[in-house]
């Protein structure tokens, strides 16, 4: 079946630094990828979604300049953290639509990040 | 617009009894409904789905769940519980097209007592 993979599955960094995330479809390609962003215990915020060749669509209230987003080919999507904060620490899960039809979205396995 | 109600945040079972996850659904469109699963430190798999076909979906690991347009619930059901269930669950909805986002619910942790 359809595998997404993520990339690192952990980080730890220091408070200014910046982090990307990488976001794999392994046996499918994906032209829309979608970024969400998950605190402890709660539901997944929808980020922005990510589109092979053009610009990345940011969901409101997310900075497009603290959260980059490329998505230079149809098997790789990648997210920046840029100057990252402690407020940014956060499990931060790709996915990618499955085929054509009912709206299905596989999963990557999530990166923790912990910012210092 | 779109958007998903999980009452409460815990559902505590013995083994082998009866899942019952309650999910509700507000849209002003036909949805796509779905239901996924997390485990500790992992991202989402798909349990079942909803796509305008039969009612009553049935998913894997036993689980089904039944669209009642009439009450705007989409509830998901286990008949008899195993330890491995416990995790948390998402129950979403969608617009019908491909190009629809996803909106989640808050989610729902199951555990499961031996």
């Amino acid at each position: 079946g359809a595998v997404v993979s993520q990339h690192p599955s952990w980080v730890i960094c220091k408070s200014g630094t910046s982090v990307k995330i990488e976001c794999r479809s392994l046996d499918f390609q994906a032209t829309t990828m979608f970024w969400y962003r998950q605190f402890p215990k709660q539901s997944l915020m929808l980020m922005a979604t990510s589109n092979e060749g053009s610009k990345a669509t940011y969901e409101q209230g997310v900075e497009k300049d603290k959260f980059l987003i490329n998505h230079a080919s149809l098997t790789l999507s990648t997210l920046t953290v840029t100057s990252a904060h402690p407020e940014d620490s956060s499990f931060y899960i790709c996915s990618a639509r499955v085929g054509a039809g009912a709206n299905v979205l596989t999963f990557g396995a999530g990166s923790r990040l912990t910012v210092l | 617009a779109q958007s998903v109600t999980q009452l409460g945040s815990h559902v505590s079972v013995s083994e082998g009894a009866l899942v019952l996850l309650r999910c509700n659904y507000s849209s002003s469109v036909p949805p796509y409904l779905f239901w996924y699963v997390q485990y500790p430190n992992q991202g989402l798999q798909l349990l079942l789905k909803y796509t305008s076909a039969a009612t009553l979906v049935k998913g894997i690991n036993g689980f089904e769940a039944e669209f009642k347009k009439s009450e705007t619930s989409f509830h998901l059901t286990k008949p008899s519980a195993h330890m491995s269930d416990a995790a948390e669950y998402f129950c979403a909805v969608s617009e019908i097209g491909a190009n629809s986002k996803l909106t989640f619910g808050k989610g729902i942790t199951l555990s499961v007592r031996p």
